[in-house]
């Protein structure tokens, strides 16, 4: 199994483009969840898809958007990119019974808008 | 509000001696507590959760729901800990369900 696989690894973009992250969750995870990290700072919560339905979200303006196939890949996309939005975009899937086996990350990819 | 806070942006302890990372947390309900763990040039993996009571690497980490603690503690650190460890929380919220991180503690360990 090759794990959570996300792609590119790294990206670099210009103020104003748009931008697609993707994600392929572990066999058999049906629930995939988006993070953003900062540099110095913790994973802060995007996205949450389960069964190709958004579950949750968070506190991130509409310029994110996401989706998820009918098999359980995920894409995120960022319009009208700003500076700000340079981060480590991190992908995790889950088993439903995530408090056991918790979540497992992929490597991220690595977005500099310059 | 539900958060995570770790105290220690850094924490530096020589190889052998004993070291604790501090995690507390502020939730309402019925915390579901992890230890994740980041290696250099690594990506963020699962180290402790709390509903197994487990011991990885020498790792151990009680919740203490009087203190709404979950410090990770190891007696005896090796170099190879070096890394960057982050405290998480679990939120379920209209069948939804995300990670709370705190911001990490970065562990050096001294030869």
């Amino acid at each position: 199994d090759a794990g959570v696989t996300q792609s590119p690894t790294h990206l670099i973009k210009t103020r104003g483009q748009h931008v697609t992250l993707r994600c392929s969750p572990i066999s058999g995870h049906k629930s995939v969840s988006w993070y953003q990290q900062v540099l110095g700072q913790g994973p802060q919560f995007i996205f949450q898809y389960y069964e190709k339905e958004e579950r949750g979200r968070g506190n991130f303006p509409d310029r994110f958007s996401a989706r998820q196939f009918p098999n359980y890949s995920s894409e995120l996309n960022v319009n009208a990119l700003l500076l700000g939005d340079s981060a480590l975009y991190l992908c995790a899937s889950s088993l439903a019974d995530r408090r056991f086996y918790g979540y497992t990350f992929g490597s991220g990819t690595r977005l500099t808008v310059v | 509000a539900q958060r995570v806070t770790q105290p220690e942006k850094l924490l530096s302890v020589f190889k052998g001696a004993p070291v604790e990372l501090k995690c507390n947390y502020s939730y309402s309900g019925s915390p579901e507590l992890f230890w994740y763990v980041q290696y250099s040039r690594q990506r963020l993996q699962l180290l402790l959760r709390h509903i197994s009571r487990e011991s990885i690497k020498g790792f151990t980490a009680d919740l203490n729901k009087g203190e709404t603690s979950f410090h990770l503690k190891k007696p005896f650190a090796q170099e190879e800990d070096s890394a960057m460890y982050y405290c998480a929380l679990t939120l379920t919220q209209g069948g939804s369900e995300k990670l709370v991180f705190g911001k990490g503690t970065k562990l050096t360990v001294n030869p």
